[in-house]
C-alpha cells in the first residue's frame, strides 16, 4: 500500500544546531513535494514545494532535498530557534494532483 | 483578504446528531478539501473539490456528505455524528486544482462526538 512515514515523532535540537527531519515514502511517484509548519491549535502553513525534477531548493534557513531514487525527502533547519518549534508535515499528491497526502509529521523542539 | 474562514471553532454533539462545518475563502481558489487530523495518524483527505459543482471523495468519506454550489463555500455535512468522528477538521484551498500547489487551510473545527 502507498505510505508516506516521517522518521519520528519528535526531535530536540539545541539551539544553532541544524534540524534534519526526513519524510520516505514507498510505492507510488509523486510529481512533487511539499512541506508544511504547523502550530498547536492552528491549521498547516505551506513552507516549501520541491518537484521530482529538482534535487535541492533553499528559502532563507531552510532547505529541502528530494531523492526520487530513494523516495525520500529531507528538510533542514540551519541556526535553529526556539521560534522554529512546530509540527512538520511532509506532503505528496498521490495519483492525482487532487489528491494531497500528508505524512504524520514530527514534532521539532528547539531548546535555549 | 481573510484566506479560508471556518466555522465553528469547536463543537459537541451527541451521537446521531447532524451537523455543518461552513468552509469559505475569499481568494477565487478553484480547489477546495476537507481533511481531518487524528493524533498520530496525520491529516486524512475526506472530500475535495476541483470547482463549482464538482466533488470527490478522498481517503476516508463514509459519514459525510459536501456540495460546491459556489466558488467560494465548501461545507462538510455530517449527516448521522459517531464516536469516531471526534477530530480536528481542515478546510483547505489551493488555486488550481490540477496542480494542487500551496494549500491554504483554515484555523480548524474540533468537534467532539459524545
Amino acid at each position: 500500500s502507498q505510505k508516506i512515514e516521517q522518521n519520528s515523532e519528535a526531535l530536540n535540537i539545541q539551539e544553532g544546531k541544524t534540524a534534519t527531519l526526513t519524510c520516505n515514502y514507498t510505492n507510488y511517484s509523486p510529481a512533487y513535494l511539499q512541506w508544511y509548519r504547523q502550530d498547536p491549535g492552528r491549521g498547516p502553513v505551506f513552507l516549501l514545494l520541491i518537484r521530482e525534477n529538482e534535487k535541492e531548493k533553499r528559502k532563507e534557513r531552510l532547505k529541502v532535498t528530494f531523492d526520487t531514487t530513494l523516495k525520500q525527502s529531507l528538510f533542514h533547519i540551519t541556526a535553529s530557534q526556539p521560534a522554529d518549534s512546530a509540527t512538520y508535515l511532509c506532503a505528496l499528491d498521490r495519483s492525482s494532483a487532487s489528491k494531497i497526502i500528508f505524512g504524520s509529521g514530527t514534532r521539532l523542539s528547539i531548546r535555549p | 483578504n481573510a484566506g479560508v474562514t471556518q466555522t465553528p471553532k469547536f463543537q459537541v454533539l451527541k451521537t446521531g446528531q447532524s451537523m455543518t462545518l461552513q468552509c469559505a475563502q475569499d481568494m477565487n481558489h478553484e480547489y477546495m478539501s476537507w481533511y481531518r487530523q487524528d493524533p498520530g495518524m496525520g491529516l486524512r483527505l475526506i472530500h475535495y473539490s476541483v470547482g463549482a459543482g464538482i466533488t470527490d471523495q478522498g481517503e476516508v468519506p463514509n459519514g459525510y456528505n459536501v456540495s460546491r454550489s459556489t466558488t467560494e463555500d465548501f461545507p462538510l455535512r455530517l449527516l448521522s455524528a459517531a464516536p469516531s468522528q471526534t477530530s480536528v477538521y481542515f478546510c483547505a484551498s489551493s488555486y488550481d486544482g490540477l496542480t494542487n500547489e500551496k494549500l491554504f487551510f483554515g484555523s480548524g473545527t474540533q468537534l467532539s462526538v459524545l
